[in-house]
């Protein structure tokens, strides 16, 4: 069974960049056919999704971020990146990696997320 | 594109069936999908394409509606049925989450 796992810093200071892994694991095939995405839930249970990597490796950003976030991949190796630059508190939350289908275009399969606070 | 929940909480027994209604500020066709989230978990998707129930969702959970209006029946409310729902949008980017429907236990 496929399982996605967020890994990086739990804390970061402002100003610095936020660093996160998505590792896909189980049964999995790099074969295409899949959206990789970040969403970040703040303390007041709002959902923001921040962006998504395609398997040809195109990326689509939330505007929102402007732009301070990249989303890098290497599904060969079963893992993708987020990367949000300039963080200040505003940037505190858990941050989820989620899969969607090609087609569906939901998100089907969630990581248990990553709480990561900004602050010096 | 905005989405709007309604509404925001919401208390209920055990049995009882309730509906959530989601509404988007521009036509999304059937492009909502619907998740529920534990404290301290994912959310988990439960309906997708506004009324396709997600495999190994229990058929207790209905979501109805196209257009700009959307609904999330629970019929026969079970303990497990208690958490917080979320719409979202998945017509175009960026896409954008409703703030969410807690549902407790009366």
């Amino acid at each position: 069974q496929e399982q996605l796992q967020e890994s990086g810093p739990g804390l970061v200071k402002p100003s610095q960049t936020l660093s996160l892994t998505c590792t896909v694991s189980g049964d999995y095939s790099p074969g295409g056919g899949y959206f990789w995405n970040w969403i970040r839930q703040s303390a007041g249970e709002q959902l923001v999704w921040m962006g998504r990597l395609e398997g040809d490796g195109t990326t689509f950003y939330n505007p929102s971020l402007k732009s301070r976030v990249a989303i890098t991949g290497d599904m060969s190796k079963n893992r993708f990146f987020l990367s949000l630059t300039s963080v200040t508190a505003a940037d505190t939350a858990v941050y989820y990696c989620a899969r969607a289908r090609v087609g569906e275009w939901a998100f089907d399969l969630w990581g248990r997320g990553a709480l990561v606070t900004v602050s010096s | 594109i905005q989405m709007t929940q309604s509404p925001s909480s919401l208390s209920a027994s055990v049995g009882d069936s309730v509906t959530i209604t989601c509404r988007a500020s521009e036509n999304i066709d059937t492009f909502l999908n619907w998740y529920q989230q534990k404290p301290g978990k994912a959310p988990s998707l439960l309906i997708l394409s506004a009324s396709s129930l997600q495999s190994g969702v229990p058929p207790r959970f209905t979501g109805s509606g196209s257009g700009t209006d959307f609904t999330l029946t629970i019929s026969s409310l079970q303990p497990e049925d208690f958490a917080t729902y979320f719409c979202q949008q998945s017509s175009i980017t960026p896409y954008t989450f409703g703030r969410g429907t807690r549902l407790e236990i009366k």
